[in-house]
């Protein structure tokens, strides 16, 4: 049972508009949850977090928004930019995370230009 | 600072070969994780360690052995290889491990293995 779902497994969006990325969790021990980027060929990097005690949390273009009740989180990226055209891998961790992160899938964003 | 290195980057090998995937950081952090991709999935946890002498069975330890002797190297072996254990196999690095936002995991570039 996947504990972690991102149900979009791919999103094509314009430069310039914004994209926004959807994961659902079903893991009530999660306490943090993290956005990670993956170029091809290449490993995942971070890219933000938020803690279960907060409902957003922004960094430049990027901001994250935590839904509690719902078990739901999403990614903002505004503005696109085609550099942003990547894999995306929302991932959570429990109770300090000491044995690692629950990952998704993975959504392809592509920036269109 | 070289972070997270793999090596190597591509690996082909028979059913029931042996091997071992290196992955070693220079950032002094103690925790150390290996995870694989496979096509369509997230990553999976296979094995993990807290500190050099410790390490754990994460999500798909089946197959896999780890040691950690030192903190700067966690190789992961195969003993025998199988297709089953066809795919891009990934080092991460933290500070500690907690997940925390000062506890970033980096992770390396990856190792793409075959097995025939």
């Amino acid at each position: 049972d996947q504990q972690v779902k991102q149900n979009s497994p791919s999103l094509s969006v314009q430069e310039g508009r914004i994209s926004i990325l959807n994961c659902d969790y079903t893991n009530s021990m999660f306490d943090y949850f993290l956005w990670y980027k993956k170029y091809p060929a290449e490993g995942p990097t971070f890219l933000i977090s938020i803690s279960s005690i907060k409902d957003k949390n922004e960094d430049g273009r990027f901001t994250v928004f935590l839904n509690k009740s719902a078990k739901h989180l999403s990614l903002h990226i505004v503005p696109s930019q085609p550099g942003d055209s990547a894999v995306y891998f929302c991932a959570a961790s429990a109770g300090g995370g000491a044995d690692g992160l629950t990952f998704g899938k993975g959504t392809h964003l592509i920036i269109q230009p | 600072n070289a972070g997270v290195t793999q090596t190597p980057k591509f690996q082909v090998l028979k059913t029931g070969q042996s091997m071992t995937l290196q992955c070693a950081q220079d950032m002094n952090h103690e925790y150390m994780s290996w995870y694989r991709q496979d096509p369509g999935m997230g990553l999976r946890l296979i094995h993990y360690s807290v500190g050099a002498g410790i390490t754990d069975q994460g999500e798909v330890p089946n197959g896999y052995n780890v040691s950690r002797s030192t903190t700067e190297d966690f190789p992961l072996r195969l003993l025998s290889a199988a297709p089953s254990q066809t795919s891009v196999y990934f080092c991460a690095s933290s500070y500690s491990g907690t997940g925390a936002s000062t506890d970033t995991q980096y992770f390396g570039p990856g190792t793409r293995l075959t097995v025939l």
